[in-house]
């Protein structure tokens, strides 16, 4: 099962929107929708976001969203706040799990 | 409320065999569907998924580091123990356990532990 690849870093101001990709082989990425997003602040644990490309666990704010198109999986965030500042990790499940590369935001 | 916490050394010399418990409460490694699995983080650097066994204990590993890594589960004292021969300083990070939730129609990783930093020093 090959990594995912995201994009190392992204950033955005205050109130704006951020995407995050995350994007996979044809054999994997596009015919699963496995695919969960955790956000990591330093020093702490990962905490999932979104699961199955687009649905947010409860109390996780709607301001955070995933969707999907061919081999891409997608993470936005609207209305940037401070405390999104972190890092992002994609992840895929089939038989085994793989991660992404993880991308950091920086809020400016 | 489901919790998971990871125990062992938190410095191993290179060659060692490196043990990690996780102790996890809240569910039943029993019950179908549910996964325990570890994931490691080198400092600095990305997440990196270890290992997994399941409720009826199939297990998974690693491609990479799979002649390395062994997991097992002690379903009545609900904790699942990971070993890892031959440390080297490149297995110096920080271990996590987490739960993998299933259905027949999803998987994710729904609760984690927070993290044990494992060192590989002499």
């Amino acid at each position: 099962q090959s990594a995912l690849t995201q994009p190392a870093s992204v950033s955005g101001s205050p109130g704006q929107s951020i995407t995050i990709s995350c994007t996979g082989t044809s054999s994997d990425v596009r015919a699963y929708n496995y695919v969960s997003w955790y956000q990591q602040h330093p020093g702490k644990a990962p905490k999932l976001i979104i699961y199955d490309v687009s649905n947010r666990p409860s109390g996780i704010s709607n301001r955070f969203s995933g969707s999907k198109s061919g081999s891409t999986a997608s993470l936005t965030i609207s209305g940037l706040q401070s405390e999104d500042e972190a890092d992002y990790y994609c992840s895929l499940y089939t038989t085994k799990e793989v991660f992404g590369g993880g991308t950091k935001l920086t809020v400016l | 409320q489901v919790t998971l916490r990871e125990s062992g050394p938190a410095l191993v010399k290179p060659t060692q065999t490196l043990t990690l418990t996780c102790t996890f409460s809240g569910f039943s490694l029993s019950t179908s569907g549910m996964c325990v699995s570890w994931i490691r983080q080198p400092p600095g650097k990305a997440l990196e998924w270890l290992a997994r066994i399941d409720w009826d204990d199939d297990k998974y590993y690693s491609t990479s580091l799979k002649t390395r890594l062994s997991i097992s589960k002690d379903t009545s004292k609900n904790q699942v123990v990971l070993t890892l021969s031959n440390m080297d300083p490149v297995d110096t990070a920080t271990y996590y356990c987490a739960r993998l939730y299933c259905t027949s129609i999803t998987c994710y990783f729904d609760y984690w532990g927070q993290g044990i930093l494992v060192t590989v020093s002499s």
